[in-house]
């Protein structure tokens, strides 16, 4: 039973470009999720997807943009990166059953902008 | 961003010792999860409560959903060297959202 894996594992930007980010859920799991996680500090949620639709949203800028595909697997998009998009960026899978939401994260992706 | 309080921020402790960590909110969840956290790693799910006052054990760990709904805590018993690791609460609000808050984290060091 494969878990959450993401792609790639490292990323190296510069400021002002673009980046997508790769994540393919649990099997069985329905939700994606996508966290910021910067050094030091506890994950930050950036949005959920859920039938292929953003259902939530964190405080984060448009420039952080997703996509959900027909099989539930997630990219995570950002547009003109800045030096505080350094982080790793984890993805959760989940199934919600019976209002119970237990999420999942895989091994993240580094991306250092420079 | 939004994090919850947990505590304590860092702890050595000696092979063998008990260890006790919490997490305190103002918000009333509906949901805490607890994981581990290895450096350049993905945080991993150690447990996961439901209901207020649910006690929930996993091996050498237990944690607790407080009454109020506005606290959890995490214990470790027989702490052994690869206890050591960041470990993280993330509570979910009431009514239903979403998203989960995670705490500031706890560093575990374990002195063999």
């Amino acid at each position: 039973d494969a878990g959450v894996t993401q792609s790639p594992t490292h990323l190296i930007k510069t400021r002002g470009q673009q980046v997508t980010l790769r994540c393919s859920p649990k099997s069985g799991h329905d939700t994606v999720s996508w966290y910021q996680q910067a050094l030091g500090q506890g994950p930050q949620f950036i949005f959920q997807y859920y039938e292929e639709e953003e259902r939530q949203r964190g405080n984060f800028p448009d420039r952080f943009s997703g996509h959900q595909f027909p099989n539930y697997s997630s990219e995570l998009n950002v547009n003109a990166l800045l030096l505080g998009d350094s982080a790793l960026y984890l993805c959760a899978s989940s199934l919600v059953l019976r209002g119970q939401d237990t999420q999942y994260f895989g091994p993240g992706t580094r991306l250092t902008v420079l | 961003g939004q994090q919850l309080n947990q505590s304590p921020q860092s702890m050595f402790i000696q092979e063998g010792e008990d260890v006790s960590m919490n997490c305190t909110s103002s918000s009333i969840f509906n949901t805490w999860l607890w994981y581990k956290q290895d450096p350049g790693e993905g945080p991993v799910l150690l447990i996961a409560l439901y209901k207020a006052g649910e006690l929930t054990s996993n091996g050498r760990l237990t944690a607790q959903f407080g009454i109020t709904r506005k606290d959890s805590f995490l214990n470790i018993s027989a702490s052994i060297p690869s206890d050591v690791g960041i470990y993280f609460c993330a509570g979910q609000i009431t009514p239903g959202t979403y998203k989960y808050i995670f705490g500031t984290g706890t560093r575990l060091k374990v002195l063999a």
